[in-house]
């Protein structure tokens, strides 16, 4: 098992561009998740999706979107980066939501100028 | 939502001594309050999680006690080791179970 895999792990963008961070897992998890983490201030929740078809917001949803289209991904969106999504991104999973042991990728650092 | 405030967020200690980790959450609604440690570039790693039916889990070293009439839980390490040295990271789950919170994070430094 690869477990969770994100790509890219280093990102550098314009103001105004648009990207899409890619998270992928191969361990069948139902429920999985975007932070993005900024010092001092924890992790926090971007968008979360308890399975196929379903995404829902977290702590700080704006300017960004995400789909669920199978099992194994979770894209996040970047419409228009600004720098102050400026971050380190992570990806997470789980077999059953937000009160499971929680799977972390290896992180996206993005800078955007 | 819910809010997690996490204490001390820097924290050094010599090498075998014990080292405390304080969280407080606001959402009674929380049932599960896990750990995370995170080393310089690194992911996040759960290390000890614990469920509102249960007041204290023991792994090892690490040990987690929850009090939810208080709404608070800790994180305690004993005989810590340079290896310990880290950024660790409480949470709640909030009151659907979908959505995790995390406190602000504790750098912690074993020094030998």
């Amino acid at each position: 098992n690869a477990g969770v895999t994100q790509t890219p792990k280093f990102q550098v963008l314009k103001t105004g561009q648009s990207m899409t961070l890619q998270c992928a897992q191969d361990m069948n998890h139902e429920y999985m998740s975007w932070y993005r983490q900024d010092p001092g201030m924890g992790l926090r929740l971007i968008h979360y999706s308890v399975g196929a078809g379903i995404t829902d917001q977290g702590e700080v949803p704006n300017g960004y979107n995400v789909s669920r289209s199978t099992t194994e991904d979770f894209p996040l969106r970047l419409l228009s980066a600004a720098p102050s999504q400026t971050s380190v991104y992570f990806c997470a999973s789980s077999y059953w939501g937000g009160e499971d042991i929680q799977y972390f990728g290896a992180g996206t650092r993005l800078s955007v100028l | 939502g819910e809010n997690v405030e996490q204490h001390p967020s820097t924290l050094s200690v010599q090498e075998g001594d014990s080292a405390v980790i304080k969280c407080t959450y606001s959402d009674s609604a929380s049932n599960y309050f896990p750990w995370y440690k995170q080393e310089l570039g690194k992911r996040p790693q759960l290390i000890i999680d614990i469920r509102s039916n249960v007041g204290e889990k023991k792994d090892q070293r690490i040990a987690v006690t929850l009090n939810k009439t208080a709404k608070h839980f800790s994180l305690h390490i004993t005989e810590t080791q340079p290896e310990d040295s880290a950024v660790y990271f409480c949470a709640a789950s909030g009151n659907t179970g979908n959505q995790f919170y995390f406190g602000t994070g504790t750098s912690l430094t074993v020094i030998p």
